[in-house]
């Protein structure tokens, strides 16, 4: 079975200081990664997506992501982060050839000013 | 270009009630999905559709119903609502399996449903 697992629930991090979002994912058949991000009373926008290629895939507002097929890992990253940045992220999978998409439990990002 | 709309944006219902959300996507997406959201479980899938006349039920789907008579249209019932089922729901849809890829989802900015 597949899974997807984001370590954080909350995340604290003061304005302009870099930060690092995790997400690991166990699947034993290919997966496509994404990152969301969900302002409040909003749905879901993706931010970033691994599809194939680079291992590193740029995102929308400065972020990025790394894919690690040894460690199943696709954290999310940002050198410097804003006010505005403060929403909950969700990493999700797709399961290759298939309807599903399997997503995190979210971690909730504040931005300190 | 409205991408998915869900009405209503906000309900409030008593016990025993009945209701259907409705969602619409103008993107021609062959796959459509209903999640509810609570916290700190992140998205649950209630049914999904590959296609115009097919649902199938998905995570989470006992208490709703679903029907995709329009490709562009799918809706959710909750045929005898209870608190249990106080959430935010999320539609989403996503491009036919035919891509060589499979696609990030779109979705709606959901219906805060209350049961009373």
């Amino acid at each position: 079975a597949q899974s997807v697992t984001q370590l954080d629930s909350q995340v604290p991090v003061f304005e302009e200081a870099p930060v690092e979002l995790r997400c690991n994912y166990s699947s034993s058949v290919s997966v496509y990664l994404f990152w969301y991000v969900q302002y409040p009373n909003q749905g879901l926008q993706l931010l970033l997506k691994y599809l194939s290629g680079s291992t590193l895939v740029k995102g929308i507002n400065g972020f990025e992501a790394e894919f690690n097929k040894s460690q199943t890992s696709f954290h999310l990253r940002k050198p410097s982060v804003h006010i505005s940045d403060t929403a909950e992220y969700f990493c999700a999978v797709s399961i290759s050839g298939t309807y599903k998409y399997i997503f995190g439990t979210g971690t909730r990002l504040k931005v300190l000013a | 270009n409205a991408g998915v709309t869900q009405t209503p944006k906000f309900r409030v219902l008593k016990t025993g009630q009945s209701m259907t959300l409705l969602c619409a996507q103008d993107m021609n997406h062959e796959y459509m999905y209903w999640y509810r959201q609570d916290p700190g479980m992140g998205l649950r899938l209630i049914h999904y559709s590959v296609g115009e006349g097919t649902t199938a039920k998905g995570e989470v789907p006992d208490g709703y119903n679903v029907s995709r008579l329009k490709k562009q249209n799918f809706l959710l019932g909750l045929e005898s609502a209870a608190p249990s089922q106080t959430s935010v729901y999320f539609c989403a849809s996503s491009y036919s399996r035919v891509t060589a890829f499979n696609q990030p989802q779109h979705f709606g900015d959901g219906t805060r449903l209350s049961i009373l």
